[in-house]
């Protein structure tokens, strides 16, 4: 079955420190592809990353990186030297190509940053 | 500019009252969704539509219908038979297995 798994419910962590959530999926597809996307307190989400199961280069986009792992269905989200901005709601989502489009998505991390 | 519009931002329901929220996108996106956001349950799929008059039910479809008669729109109909609607809910649209975009959202209280 398809399911998205963030065991993390709450993370605080102080300024400047690296923080990283993690995001555990579960897929009978072989091709499929998993998101990641950030909500701020003004409740849209905002688009990160997209990553298909073909592709386990890590990826790093300033000071946000992604680990993709399919050994271990894993696809973490490492923020280094967090900032204030950070403090948001993070979702990991997954999608199995050729079921209809769905998009599933966990239950979110809820990130603070402390000044 | 392209986007994904929900309205109302806000909107409240008298207790067996029939509401629509409103989700229009000018991306020329084949897929929309409707997703339900509870606190500390993150997002429920409830509805999902590949297709012009065509759509799915989500994981909790139960007391929620929607339409989809022009490839812009996907409205949503929160029923009476919804027992428990008060939530924030989020309208998307995808290209085909590519990201998914998403409206501001719309918060539903039932007074």
């Amino acid at each position: 079955a398809q399911k998205v798994t963030q065991a993390q419910t709450e993370i605080s962590v102080v300024e400047k420190e690296d923080v990283t959530l993690d995001c555990v999926y579960e897929t009978r597809d072989t091709t499929y592809y998993l998101f990641w996307y950030k909500q701020p307190p003004s409740g849209e989400l905002v688009f990160l990353i997209r990553r298909n199961s073909f592709d386990e280069q890590n990826e790093i986009s300033g000071r946000y990186s992604w680990n993709f792992q399919k050994s271990t269905s894993s696809f973490n989200f490492t923020i280094t030297a967090s900032q204030v901005v950070d403090s948001a709601v993070y979702f990991c989502a997954l999608s199995e190509a050729g079921r209809d489009d769905k998009i599933i998505f966990g239950k979110g991390t809820r990130l603070h940053i402390l000044p | 500019d392209g986007g994904i519009t929900q309205s109302p931002k806000y909107l409240f329901r008298k207790e067996g009252q029939n509401v629509t929220l409103s989700c229009e996108q000018n991306l020329n996106h084949d897929a929309m969704y409707w997703y339900r956001q509870d606190p500390g349950q993150g997002l429920r799929l409830i509805y999902y539509s590949q297709i012009v008059n065509d759509f799915q039910k989500g994981d909790i479809a139960e007391g929620y219908s929607v339409s989809r008669e022009k490839k812009e729109s996907f409205p949503l109909t929160v029923t009476s038979a919804q027992k428990n609607p008060t939530a924030f809910y989020l309208c998307a649209s995808s290209g085909g297995l590519l990201e998914a975009f998403f409206g501001q959202g719309t918060r539903l209280t039932v007074v």
